[in-house]
């Protein structure tokens, strides 16, 4: 197993326009989370999944931003109608009970809405 | 409300010196404190997981120690090392949520 990837590594999209975030966790992990990361600042936790379960949501997770794991393995991100401020690294990691759900992070997929 | 410090926010130490990296946090009922690296424009890497029940975790060069009672976590890092130049982040496990400190951006210095 070669770690969590996401895809894709970057994204460049107009104001308004829809862009889909796909992960896919270490093969075993039964937990994915989800967190957004802006210049400066630790990431910020989004939502997590217990297989395909999503147990928490973030305030931060506005009515534009939804997430599926719909099989309890690679989990979607959407942001629909983006924004500038939405402009920010989404962080994917994986975590499972045998390590203490010590989590494992992806490369990020890194969004500039203009 | 969870809220998680790191201090200091920024620090730069010769090659070879010692040092602690301290993170702070307000609620003590944690689940776990996790320590991790991240180099400029990339994801992070694990490098300590502490639970609740432990009090200290070594990797190497690595020592992270937790006291829930005061709220604090410290991660030594012996004979540093230019490679270990990076921001070093804290996140705390807490209920259903995680928070992360905002990181202490570390230079060493050759």
């Amino acid at each position: 197993d070669t770690g969590v990837s996401q895809d894709p590594r970057h994204k460049i999209t107009k104001r308004g326009q829809n862009v889909t975030f796909r992960c896919d966790p270490i093969s075993e992990h039964n937990r994915l989370y989800w967190y957004r990361q802006t210049l400066g600042q630790g990431p910020e936790f989004l939502t997590y999944f217990q297989n395909e379960a999503q147990l928490e949501k973030s305030r931060l997770l506005s009515d534009r931003f939804s997430a599926e794991r719909p099989k309890g393995s690679f989990s979607t991100l959407e942001i629909q109608r983006t924004e500038q401020g939405d402009s920010a690294m989404y962080l994917c990691a994986s975590s499972w009970p045998g390590q203490g759900y010590e989590q494992y992070f992806g490369p990020g997929t890194r969004l500039t809405v203009t | 409300k969870q809220e998680v410090t790191q201090i200091p926010a920024a620090l730069s130490v010769p090659e070879g010196e010692n040092l602690v990296l301290n993170c702070s946090f307000t609620d003590s009922a944690i689940y776990n404190l996790q320590w991790f690296r991240q180099d400029p424009g990339k994801g992070l890497t694990s490098l300590l997981l502490i639970q609740s029940s432990q009090r200290e975790q070594t990797s190497g060069r690595l020592n992270a120690s937790l006291d829930k009672s005061s709220g604090r976590s410290t991660l030594y890092i012996a004979a540093s090392q230019p490679g270990d130049s990076a921001t070093y982040l804290c996140a705390v496990w807490g209920g259903d949520k995680i928070i992360f400190g905002k990181g202490t951006r570390l230079h060493i210095l050759p």
